[in-house]
């Protein structure tokens, strides 16, 4: 079963400005991660929050946790085309033992 | 370069015919995992290993099967029970099975198609 939801499915922003996906889930969770994929390739890690953790950064990526809401947000900022990808976030449930449950994505396109 | 090494790159399956996937790390990792992807969704699990000679069924193991013999290989087949197994496989490992708060590693994947 999917337990992330990816919000929007579908996103197109022009290049240097801020995009932002939001995943929600259903069970308490050990963390939550955030993936791309590059079309036709594999997933690519970018960034794990755990549940004890509200916010993280890595670089451009700015990753929010709210465990009250079940939710998560994904911003990237200052976006390049090289960023136009499928983003997943995945959870790992409490008890899952590194076994995680993957969104449905959102497809991000970046134009120049 | 460690990495995960997926094979063939594409496969095309007879009616009633098995066809296996090869899975390769040489990241020294003891957790293992296969995904299924359809257009359009994010990824389901088929089967994972949590350490060498031992598997579990994931979400969607009917049809599929597995051995995990060594370490750094991780074989998917797909059987001709799997009534609809055209989907882009992707396997994945982890440093260690069982514990939380890991990232996993991708290869590049399998598109299987039926003939």
């Amino acid at each position: 079963s999917q337990q992330g939801e990816e919000d929007p499915q579908a996103l197109s922003i022009q290049e240097g400005e801020n995009a932002t996906m939001n995943c929600s889930y259903k069970t308490s969770i050990n963390n939550l991660q955030w993936y791309r994929q590059n079309s036709g390739r594999g997933l690519v890690h970018l960034i794990l929050i755990r549940s004890n953790e509200r916010e993280k950064h890595s670089g451009r990526l700015r990753v929010t946790l709210d465990t009250s809401k079940k939710s998560s947000s994904l911003l990237i900022t200052a976006s390049r085309a090289a960023d136009t990808a499928s983003y997943f976030c995945a959870t790992d449930a409490t008890g899952g033992g590194n076994k995680l449950t993957f969104g449905t994505g959102t497809q991000l396109k970046v134009e120049l | 370069d460690g990495g995960i090494t997926q094979s063939p790159k594409y496969l095309f399956r007879k009616e009633g015919q098995n066809v296996t996937l090869s899975c390769e790390q040489n990241l020294n990792h003891d957790a293992m995992y296969w995904y299924r992807q359809d257009p359009g969704q994010g990824l389901r699990l088929i089967y994972y290993s949590q350490i060498v000679n031992d598997f579990q069924k994931g979400d969607i193991a009917e049809g599929y099967s597995v051995s995990r013999e060594k370490k750094e290989s991780f074989p998917l087949t797909v059987t001709s029970a799997q009534k609809n197994p055209t989907a882009f496989y992707l396997c994945a490992s982890s440093m260690t099975g069982g514990f939380s708060n890991q990232p996993q590693h991708f290869g590049d994947g399998t598109r299987l198609s039926i003939l």
